[in-house]
């Protein structure tokens, strides 16, 4: 139940761009899209609702494609504040809210 | 606003103890959940509720109760710790599921 995401890591030089996949197998009402720094919590960036849309979020965006079951996070022109692990989270029927496995995303200088 | 309150921040057991982690929100959000993380395996979903004296088990149930009785507060029993329940808890909290989840401090838990 839990959503599969890729790549499991990434490693970004300042500036580059970088795509993040989360892909599940069930019919999904929306995703969560999160980030969290070492030894921190989780923190919300942005959702997406059934109806494929895609939002942005500064330098931060995401699609959602609910009849594939996918969603996507683009991260462009990456800073060395996007680093962390981002994970989705997905909600399907009956409430339940499942978390990805997460990617760890490094930006060096 | 405090947001979500996690208490403690750390806790170290013997096997076989009980215990309580406390969670409380002051922001009047329906929905709250339990998850735990482990390296390499993201967050699991141990027990969430959609309102007051309304919980259902996620995907990691064993070991762990919870109840409901107020909106704010929704605590995690662990009823006969086992070195396999170490891990690091997060509570969650979000007004409906179209909403972000906003997640407490944490609790890193150790049983020796």
């Amino acid at each position: 139940q839990q959503p599969v995401q890729s790549p499991q890591a990434v490693i970004l030089r300042e500036g580059e761009d970088a795509v993040i996949n989360c892909s599940s197998s069930k019919a999904l009402y929306s995703v969560h899209w999160y980030r969290q720094k070492h030894g921190e919590a989780p923190v919300f960036l942005m959702i997406l609702l059934k109806g494929g849309e895609q939002k942005g979020h500064e330098k931060i965006s995401a699609s959602f494609n609910e009849k594939k079951q996918q969603s996507s996070l683009y991260l462009t022109a990456s800073q060395l504040s996007y680093s962390g692990t981002y994970f989705c989270g997905t909600e399907s029927a009956g409430n339940q809210f499942y978390f990805g496995t997460g990617t760890s995303l490094t930006v060096i200088p | 606003n405090a947001g979500v309150t996690q208490t403690p921040k750390f806790q170290v057991l013997k096997t076989g103890q009980s215990m309580t982690l406390q969670c409380a929100q002051d922001m009047n959000h329906e929905y709250m959940s339990w998850y735990r993380q482990d390296p390499g395996m993201g967050l699991r979903l141990i027990h969430y509720s959609v309102g007051a004296g309304i919980t259902d088990q996620g995907e990691v149930p064993n070991g762990y109760n919870v109840s409901r009785s107020t909106t704010e507060d929704f605590p995690l029993r662990l009823l006969s710790a086992a070195p396999s329940q170490t891990s690091v808890y997060f509570c969650a909290s979000s007004p409906r599921q179209v909403n972000g989840y906003t997640f407490g401090s944490g609790t890193r838990l150790t049983v020796v």
